[in-house]
């Protein structure tokens, strides 16, 4: 009940089109939705999050959208630069938790020229 | 500001070995965590503390212990290494409170037990 569960695996997409990673989890006590994304050997860094009282969230190129009805959350880069080539994580916090993060299995993104 | 810093970035342990991996902030931070990164599994919590004296498992505590003698600090210790515990560890911290639910990094270390 505590899984995350996020697709794809992997994913190349071409510079300026649109990558989409999707997460799905089962525990309506989750209360608070963060993507991290990691860049190789480095430790991974928050990019943007959500709580599941928002259907949208917006930081300049990446978006997550949530459908707290189908427990679903999806991270959408815009116009995706080959900087932007890294894995990310979804992840979700329990309430009254103390901030422990259970995080899905990664997706690792290239943004191809 | 250092942020979280870990040591040593990596190591290679013999079977039965023991090793403590260091771990400090300088955010003072009360919450502080241990997670481990395999190839395809995500981060997997080991050991978590909201503050120096208190600590508690995680998802996958076996073959760790942790102590929190002080705000800064949370090394993890190894006894008796297994190959299953070749793996990226990665400590993090971040402040407690509405509002503070972002988790701070180091960069890790790399362990391989052979």
């Amino acid at each position: 009940q505590q899984q995350v569960k996020q697709s794809p695996q992997s994913l190349i997409v071409q510079k300026g089109g649109i990558s989409i990673i999707n997460c799905a989890y089962e525990n309506t006590a989750f209360d608070y939705f963060p993507w991290y994304q990691q860049f190789p050997g480095k430790g991974p860094a928050l990019l943007i999050a959500i709580r599941p009282d928002v259907s949208e969230k917006k930081e300049g190129r990446f978006t997550i959208s949530f459908n707290k009805s189908a427990k679903q959350f999806s991270l959408h880069i815009m116009d995706s630069q080959p900087g932007d080539s890294a894995t990310y994580f979804c992840a979700a916090r329990l309430t009254g938790g103390g901030n422990k993060l259970t995080f899905g299995t990664g997706t690792q993104l290239k943004v191809e020229l | 500001n250092a942020g979280v810093t870990q040591t040593p970035k990596f190591r290679i342990l013999k079977i039965g070995q023991s090793m403590t991996l260091q771990c400090a902030q300088d955010m003072n931070h009360n919450y502080m965590y241990w997670y481990r990164q395999d190839p395809g599994m995500g981060l997997k919590l080991i050991y978590y503390s909201v503050g120096a004296g208190i600590t508690d498992k995680g998802e996958v505590p076996n073959g760790y212990n942790v102590s929190r003698s002080t705000t800064e600090d949370f090394p993890l210790r190894l006894e008796l290494a297994a190959p299953s515990q070749t793996s990226v560890y990665f400590c993090a911290s971040s402040a407690s409170g509405v509002g503070s639910e972002k988790l701070f990094f180091g960069s890790g270390t790399q362990l391989s037990v052979l």
